[in-house]
């Protein structure tokens, strides 16, 4: 059963770079056809979309934060990771990461069907 | 940018109701709708996708359907495990995006 664990600092600086990461096990990670995604949720709040890649390297951002984010995959360590630039206290959320599958019936269809527990950051000085 | 709406943002009912949620996006997304439950402290899970089709171990008493514009999420008897917060999210752009949420609450 694939599982996955997000991992990175839970206190980050404002103007800095977030950084977090993605492992997964119990699977490869270029097995299938699936994307692999990070949402985000502040505290109270709702979900938030962040950006997807694909093993290939492809990738889709939310446009709202598509000039701060950057997502990278390392097949060889069956991880993919988050850059968030210059973040600031609106950042401050638990973040998840999700596998993004392809269903299929004539139609192709995604949905995130295995997420991690989450980690929280905090943006402060 | 597909905007999601949610109706309501809570409810209140109590167990063996039948509840249903409803969520409207801005523009067509034909049936590409997933629905999620969120518990307090926990990660969402994947109840329905492709608006109508039930996920493996998610029970027969959760549904959904709609296309186009509107869809609905239906419970058909409450249970006290039920209690939580529901999320839509669109998959028809490569760029997803979540309804705000529907907070369940016991009455």
């Amino acid at each position: 059963q694939v599982q996955l664990q997000e991992s990175g600092p839970g206190l980050v600086k404002p103007s800095q770079t977030l950084s977090l990461t993605c492992t997964v096990s119990g699977g490869s990670i270029s097995s299938g056809s699936y994307y692999w995604s990070w949402i985000r949720q502040p505290a109270g709040k709702g979900l938030e979309w962040i950006g997807r890649i694909y093993t290939s390297g492809s990738t889709n951002y939310n446009p709202s934060l598509k000039s701060r984010v950057t997502i990278s995959v390392d097949t060889s360590k069956n991880q993919f990771s988050l850059k968030l630039s210059s973040v600031t206290a609106a950042d401050t959320a638990v973040y998840y990461c999700a596998r993004d599958t392809l269903y299929s019936n004539y139609y192709y269809y995604y949905y995130m069907d295995v997420w991690g527990k989450g980690t929280t950051v905090t943006v402060s000085s | 940018d597909i905007q999601m709406t949610q109706s309501p943002s809570s409810l209140s009912a109590s167990v063996g109701d039948r509840v249903t949620i409803t969520c409207r996006a801005s523009q067509s997304i034909s049936s590409y709708l997933n629905w999620y439950q969120q518990k307090p402290g926990k990660a969402p899970k994947l109840l329905i996708y492709a608006a109508s089709s039930l996920q493996s171990g998610v029970p027969s008493r959760f549904s959904g359907s709609g296309s186009g514009t509107d869809f609905t999420l239906t419970i058909s008897s409450l249970q006290p495990e039920d209690f939580a917060t529901y999320y839509c999210q669109q998959s028809y752009s490569t760029q997803y995006s979540f309804g705000q949420g529907t907070k369940l609450e016991i009455k």
